[in-house]
């Protein structure tokens, strides 16, 4: 059980053009997504808590209007990488939990590259 | 400041050679310690969450320790398909404030 599905796992695309990522919960609704983004050797870096239903909360310093997020409905959640450029190459990553006691599970990622 | 750091960077073992990861974090109110295997080019796997200090888990060659400093990351007899690396992440009061680990990149030599 909870299974988290993400789509692309790859993704190339020039700079200037927007890329939708998708993260699904399988087998669980998911009130609450979470998107990451990881760069080679380095931790897991939180962009972003995505709420069905509501505005997305972004940490600090992950730009609103370039990372668009949309949870419409309790088993999906996009990130949209709005107007791409080659430093918005980077591997991303989206995790949901099935309640608040139970762990973070997380989808297989997209790499995607701006070129 | 909470903070978790994982030792070593990078461990090689050969198949059979027991050993232990190390995860050090000092956060207030840890409400949950995590352990996640991450294969290149994949999301992280869940592995085991751990409570309270003295809870010990386990899940095949995979044991699990904590400490009210630390916890351990347990594996014996390892075999190549073990190796991953191995990200440990500290929850400080729920789940969007989970503080995590650079990682300990273990490869196991056959």
């Amino acid at each position: 059980g909870a299974v988290v599905s993400q789509h692309p796992s790859r993704v190339i695309c020039k700079s200037g053009t927007s890329v939708k990522i998708e993260c699904r919960s399988l087998d669980f609704q998911a009130t609450t997504m979470f998107w990451y983004r990881q760069f080679p050797k380095q931790s897991l870096m939180l962009m972003a808590t995505s709420n069905e239903g509501s505005k997305a909360t972004y940490e600090q310093g992950v730009e609103k209007d370039k990372f668009l997020i949309n949870h419409a409905s309790l088993t999906l959640s996009t990130l949209t990488v709005t107007s791409a450029h080659p430093e918005d190459s980077s591997f991303y990553i989206c995790s949901a939990s099935s309640g608040v006691n139970s762990p973070l599970h997380f989808g297989n990622g997209t790499r995607l590259t701006v070129t | 400041e909470d903070q978790v750091t994982q030792s070593p960077e990078a461990l090689r073992l050969q198949e059979g050679e027991s050993s232990s990861l190390n995860c050090s974090y000092t956060v207030s109110g840890l409400r949950g310690l995590f352990w996640y295997r991450q294969d290149p080019g994949k999301g992280p796997e869940f592995l085991f969450t751990l409570y309270s200090a003295g809870e010990e888990k386990e899940k095949e060659r995979l044991k699990a320790t904590l400490t009210k400093k630390e916890s351990f990351l347990h594996i014996t007899a390892p075999k190549p398909e073990d190796s991953a690396t191995y990200l440990c992440a500290a929850n400080a009061g729920n789940n969007r404030k989970l503080i995590w680990g650079l990682g300990t990149s273990l490869a196991v030599n056959p």
